[in-house]
C-alpha cells in the first residue's frame, strides 16, 4: 500500500519568507513518481513538479525548489520570498507507475500574509 | 500537454435527482480514467477507476449502484451521481496518467440541496 503524509496542515507566514512543506511517503514500489500540486480556492490542481524515483537532483523553477531524498522517502518544497499569491492549499502526491493511479497527501495549507 | 476537459464545473441540485459529471481527453485517448472525490479541507480520495470498454473498478466503502461510471469510448468518461443526497456535496475530480503522468480535469463543484 501506499502513503502520502504531510504533516503540516496549515502554515502561515508573511509576505518575503521563506517556507517549506514536508512531504514523507511510502511505498514497495522501486520505480514511482512524485508529485506537487498547488490548488487555489479555484479548486483546479496546478500541476508543480514531477519526479521518478531514480532521480534524486533537487530542482529549482524561480522561486520553488525541491529536495528529494530516497534515503528519508522525503520531498520537500520550499517557496523562497513568499508572496500573497502562494496562497493555497498544496497537496504532494505519488503515482505508482504500474496502477497509474494517485496517491495524494491530505495537503498543507499555507496562507502568506502581506 | 494531455488536456482534461471536465463540465460542468458547478452544479446544484435538488436531492434525489441525478447528476453526470464528463471528462473528455481532448488530444490523446484515455483507456483509464480516475475519479477522486474531495470534501471541503480534506484531501483527494480515489473513488474508482473506470477503463475503456469494462467495468470499473470501486474503492472500498463506495457505492456502485449510486457512483455510476461509464467509459464507453477511449475519450470520454462519465460519473453519474445517482439520488443525490446532501451528504454527497462535495468537489469531484478527475484523471488520467499518459506516460506516468497524471493529468486533471478542472473538477465539479457538487451541492445538493
Amino acid at each position: 500500500a501506499q502513503k502520502v503524509t504531510q504533516a503540516q496542515t496549515e502554515i502561515s507566514v508573511v509576505e518575503k519568507e521563506d517556507v517549506t512543506l514536508d512531504c514523507v511517503y511510502e511505498t514497495r514500489d522501486t520505480t514511482y513518481y512524485l508529485f506537487w500540486y498547488k490548488q487555489p480556492p479555484s479548486g483546479e490542481l496546478v500541476f508543480l513538479i514531477r519526479r521518478n524515483s531514480f532521480d534524486e537532483q533537487n530542482e529549482i523553477s524561480g522561486r520553488y525548489s525541491w529536495n528529494f531524498q530516497k534515503s528519508t522517502s522525503s520531498f520537500n518544497f520550499t517557496i523562497t520570498a513568499s508572496q500573497v499569491v502562494d496562497s493555497a492549499v498544496y497537496f504532494c502526491a505519488l503515482i505508482n507507475t504500474n496502477a497509474g493511479k494517485s496517491t495524494f497527501g491530505d495537503g498543507t495549507t499555507l496562507t502568506v500574509k502581506p | 500537454g494531455a488536456v482534461v476537459s471536465q463540465h460542468p464545473s458547478r452544479v446544484i441540485c435538488k436531492s434525489g435527482t441525478s447528476v453526470k459529471i464528463e471528462c473528455r481527453s481532448l488530444d490523446f485517448q484515455a483507456t483509464t480514467m480516475f475519479w477522486y472525490r474531495q470534501f471541503p479541507k480534506q484531501s483527494l480520495m480515489l473513488m474508482a477507476t473506470s477503463n475503456e470498454g469494462s467495468k470499473a473498478t470501486y474503492e472500498q466503502g463506495v457505492e456502485k449502484d449510486k457512483f455510476l461510471i461509464n467509459h464507453a469510448s477511449l475519450t470520454l468518461s462519465t460519473l453519474t451521481v445517482t439520488s443525490a443526497h446532501p451528504e454527497d456535496s462535495s468537489f469531484y475530480i478527475c484523471s488520467t496518467t499518459v506516460n506516468t503522468e497524471a493529468f486533471f480535469g478542472q473538477g465539479t463543484r457538487l451541492t445538493v440541496v
